[in-house]
């Protein structure tokens, strides 16, 4: 069935790492690929997204490339800060407008 | 300028009793969604609407009840409230029902039952 997999956390970072959060999905069809973000205490808010094989989603330093042939969407930023501490939730629509979440993943930003 | 709003955002009750959330938007989007996210964190879809027509309705107990007086509002109901449904509950609206259709959510309404 459709399903989403993202790396468990919390991802613990220092400012300015690098960040990789890795996602991969399992669908029919051709779906697209989402970020969300959700900054504590608040709702999601959609911070990239990707329609198409090869797509790349980019929003605020972060970026996301859609590999087909791996089933993946894996959300990197170069240079990770304080500010971007949050859940970050990896999401596909499949034929549908149904959003399928995947897990969630913490990430902790230290100065 | 709220996009998605919903109220209460905290509610705190006691099993048994009925309670409604109230979600809102101002973008005139013609779908609307309610989600329910556990305490790990676990994001699931409950139902959505498309121009006040159910158009999704996962595995929910009937305990559960949308209604949609109009494409600007989705409002869920809930009978007799259980422990398990203590999470906090999103609304969301996109436009149209395309597979790449942004959904944009509101700030969510933790319930508390007690």
């Amino acid at each position: 069935g459709n399903s989403v997999t993202q790396m468990e956390g919390p991802v613990t970072l220092s400012e300015e790492a690098f960040l990789t959060i890795n996602c991969t999905y399992t669908a029919t069809g051709y779906p697209s690929l989402f970020w969300y973000v959700q900054y504590p205490g608040e709702g999601l808010q959609l911070l990239l997204k990707a329609t198409k094989a090869d797509d790349k989603g980019s929003n605020k330093g972060f970026e996301a490339t859609y590999r087909k042939e791996t089933t993946s969407f894996h959300l990197e930023k170069g240079s990770v800060q304080v500010s971007d501490s949050a859940v970050y939730f990896c999401a596909f629509t499949g034929g549908t407008d149904k959003l399928i979440f995947g897990t969630g993943t913490r990430l902790q930003v230290f100065p | 300028d709220t996009a998605v709003s919903q109220t209460p955002k905290y509610l705190v009750t006691q099993m048994g009793n009925d309670k409604s959330i109230k979600c809102e938007q101002n973008l005139g989007h013609d779908t609307m969604y309610w989600y329910k996210q556990d305490s790990k964190k676990f994001l699931k879809i409950m139902f959505s609407y498309n121009n006040k027509e159910l158009i999704i309705n996962e595995t929910v107990p009937n305990r559960f009840s949308p209604k949609s007086p109009d494409k600007a509002h989705l409002n869920l109901h809930i009978n007799s409230l259980e422990l398990g449904d203590s999470a906090v509950y999103f609304c969301a609206s996109s436009q149209g029902t395309g597979v790449s259709s942004e959904q944009y959510f509101g700030p969510g309404t933790r319930l508390t039952v007690t």
